[in-house]
């Protein structure tokens, strides 16, 4: 049962573009939405994340859009660098349960020199 | 100990034994993730821990699987009768409680030949 869709499967970028990692959700009661980096053989470290009640959250070169009502958010690297080539997960949870994290399926980010 | 600590960090078997994954979280952490990531996918939800009882274990995929935390503190997954199909990286996540960030471990790869 797949509640987080994560698009697109794969992405090459120059340096210095600007990749962008789309997330669809099903469940409304989620209420948390983070992203992650995965370098191989490391362990998913969290980026950033985002709650509902904002429609974007920056923080470095890395910007979540959020939009509730499409059930949709997605992940933005300003002035990308060949060091962001990783695969990106998105996830969410929702509070006063486990808040076990649903994770998307990864996108392999590569940003070439 | 600085970050969570997963071992062994590969692990080889053959079918039908059994095997034994450990995770040592962040100190101080009270909540307690297993997950399981399969190649090319996101991590699964396994089980949490809230202290030393298991708070959810829905994740877990039969009764094969199984994990405990003693003392509040350390974890084990134990797989019994592994099969092929359990081949996998084994990820645990620490978390200070409820809602606040997981922070992974490396992971344990399983290996089943």
């Amino acid at each position: 049962q797949q509640q987080v869709k994560q698009s697109p499967q794969s992405l090459i970028v120059q340096k210095g573009g600007i990749p962008i990692i789309n997330c669809a959700y099903e469940n409304t009661a989620f209420d948390y939405f983070p992203w992650y980096q995965q370098f191989p053989g490391k362990g998913p470290a969290l980026l950033i994340a985002i709650r509902p009640d904002v429609s974007e959250k920056k923080e470095g070169r890395f910007t979540i859009s959020f939009n509730k009502s499409a059930k949709q958010f997605s992940l933005h690297i300003m002035d990308s660098q060949p060091g962001d080539s990783a695969t990106y997960f998105c996830a969410a949870s929702y509070t006063g349960a486990t808040n076990k994290l649903i994770f998307g399926t990864g996108t392999l980010l590569a940003v070439q020199p | 100990g600085a970050g969570v600590s997963q071992t062994p960090s590969n692990k080889v078997t053959e079918k039908g034994k059994y095997v034994e994954l450990r995770c040592d979280p962040i100190s101080g952490h009270t909540a307690l993730y297993w997950y399981r990531q399969s190649l090319g996918q996101g991590p699964e939800f396994l089980i949490y821990f809230q202290g030393t009882g298991a708070a959810d274990d829905s994740g877990l995929p039969n009764d094969r699987f199984f994990a405990v935390r003693p003392e509040g503190s350390v974890s084990t997954l134990k797989i019994q009768r592994t099969e092929r199909g359990d081949s996998a990286v084994y990820l645990c996540a620490s978390s200070s409680g409820q809602g606040n960030i997981q922070y992974f471990g490396a992971g344990t790869r399983l290996s089943v030949l």
